[in-house]
């Protein structure tokens, strides 16, 4: 089982439509989620940081964490065509461990927002 | 302010040189991380630092990979007798603290090639 595991894609959304990205993580010790942004040939991005249960909002995103189930996703709501990007799920441990720096990611799933 | 900055952008060397990245962290970031990510594929985590001490080296693929840091400013990520399997973009990152939140930004990376 990977550490790091998100619904496979691509994920094809038609414009203003809400783009759904999933994201389960093994180390039941996780305590930091995040969600980055990669545009094609670029870097990733920070779009989201979650540390405790239920739903966070920023603007059209949302994301939303689960640490029984050790599930967290991200919402975009009104998708627009510039959404279109790779979505990495990091996960880290958090406090203890010489561990505590290192974020764990997904593979990511790419989405796509057409007109 | 000032993101993350990364040289060079690109690089190319031949199969067992030597070649040297740095990262310049963004200003009053105490933690810098070091990641790679081949081409089509997820981030791995290389190494991170607090400060200029590594308290997490363990994804670091070889000894022919090391890093050093001075203070809490520039980190250099050295590879020696480069290997094609090197082949990939390294990036680097940094935030506040490894301790507490742990929002890592990125830089732009370094393509390194190597033929």
């Amino acid at each position: 089982q990977k550490e790091v595991e998100q619904n496979s894609g691509p994920l094809s959304v038609p414009e203003g439509a809400i783009a759904s990205l999933n994201c389960t993580y093994s180390d039941r010790g996780s305590q930091s989620f995040f969600w980055y942004r990669q545009y094609s040939g670029k870097s990733p991005e920070l779009i989201m940081s979650i540390y405790s249960n239920g739903d966070k909002e920023d603007g059209r995103f949302t994301a939303q964490l689960n640490k029984a189930s050790q599930y967290v996703s991200l919402l975009i709501r009104d998708s627009q065509p510039s959404d279109s990007a790779t979505y990495l799920c990091a996960v880290n441990r958090g406090a203890g461990g010489t561990s505590y720096g290192k974020l764990t990611f997904g593979q990511g799933t790419i989405l796509t927002v057409h007109p | 302010g000032a993101g993350v900055s990364q040289s060079p952008s690109n690089k190319v060397t031949e199969k067992g040189k030597d070649v040297e990245l740095r990262c310049d962290p963004i200003s009053g970031h105490t933690a810098l991380y070091w990641y790679r990510q081949r081409l089509g594929q997820g981030l791995e985590f290389l190494i991170y630092f607090q400060g200029n001490s590594a308290p997490d080296k363990s994804g670091l693929p070889s000894d022919r990979f090391s890093a050093e840091r001075t203070g809490e400013s520039v980190s250099t990520l050295t590879i020696q007798r480069t290997q094609q399997e090197d082949s990939a973009v390294y990036l680097c990152a940094s935030s506040f603290t490894s301790g507490g939140a742990l929002e890592q930004y990125f830089g732009p990376g370094t393509r390194l090639t190597v033929t």
